[in-house]
């Protein structure tokens, strides 16, 4: 079975600053890796995915991950933290390219410091 | 507009009695599912629906209840709500080898 961790809880970032968020991964074939963007009272909305094409997948609001098997890693960037990042983040794992069965990590939630 | 509709949005119950939250979709999507969201955990599959009359159990389906009679729809049955699951609710659908679409959320409260 496959399975997510996110590491980290919370993340406090200056504005400006990089925003990245950590994701590991278990999985017992080639994984399809998402990640998701809930900001609050809200449902949640895919950012990016990697489907085993190039290991660095760019997402949108200037979000990109990159795919690390010998890590088994799918870490969140950002370059620049804007205040309308601030958000919970989830890493979520599916075996194939159906992302009807999603495993979610427990999510980060970032909150961006003027 | 494409969506993924849910109610009720908010709704506090008491233990044992049977409560229905709808979800419906107009993306004419094959694969429906339902998932719960816990602080700490993340949001855990419930069931999920391949199709119509096509249900399976995700990895916490214990004390619910799903039907598929229709593309479009896919609800969420509570028979005998207990406290443990005061949660948020999320149901979410998308086409074969596409991207998930997720309702708003339904925060249910059971005393």
């Amino acid at each position: 079975a496959q399975s997510v961790t996110q590491l980290g809880s919370h993340v406090s970032v200056s504005e400006g600053a990089l925003v990245l968020l950590r994701c590991n991964y278990s999985s017992s074939v080639p994984p399809y890796l998402f990640w998701y963007v809930q900001y609050p009272n809200q449902g949640l909305q895919l950012l990016l995915k990697y489907t085993s094409a190039a290991t660095l997948v760019k997402g949108i609001n200037g979000f990109e991950a990159e795919f690390k098997k010998s890590e088994t890693s799918f870490h969140l960037t950002k370059p620049s933290a804007h205040m309308s990042d601030a958000a919970e983040y989830f890493c979520a794992v599916s075996k194939g390219s159906n992302d009807y069965k999603l495993s979610f990590g427990a999510g980060t939630t970032v909150t961006v410091r003027a | 507009e494409a969506q993924v509709t849910q109610n009720p949005r908010y709704l506090i119950t008491v233990t044992g009695k049977k409560l229905t939250v709808t979800c419906s979709q107009n993306m004419n999507h094959e694969y429906m599912s339902w998932y719960r969201q816990d602080p700490g955990l993340g949001l855990r599959q419930i069931y999920y629906s391949m199709n119509v009359e096509v249900t399976d159990k995700g990895d916490v389906p214990e004390g619910y209840k799903v039907s598929r009679k229709e593309k479009r729809n896919f609800p969420l049955i509570l028979e005998s709500p207990s406290p443990n699951q005061t949660s948020l609710y999320f149901c979410a659908s998308s086409p074969a080898r596409g991207t998930i679409y997720f309702g708003e959320g339904s925060w249910l409260t059971v005393v």
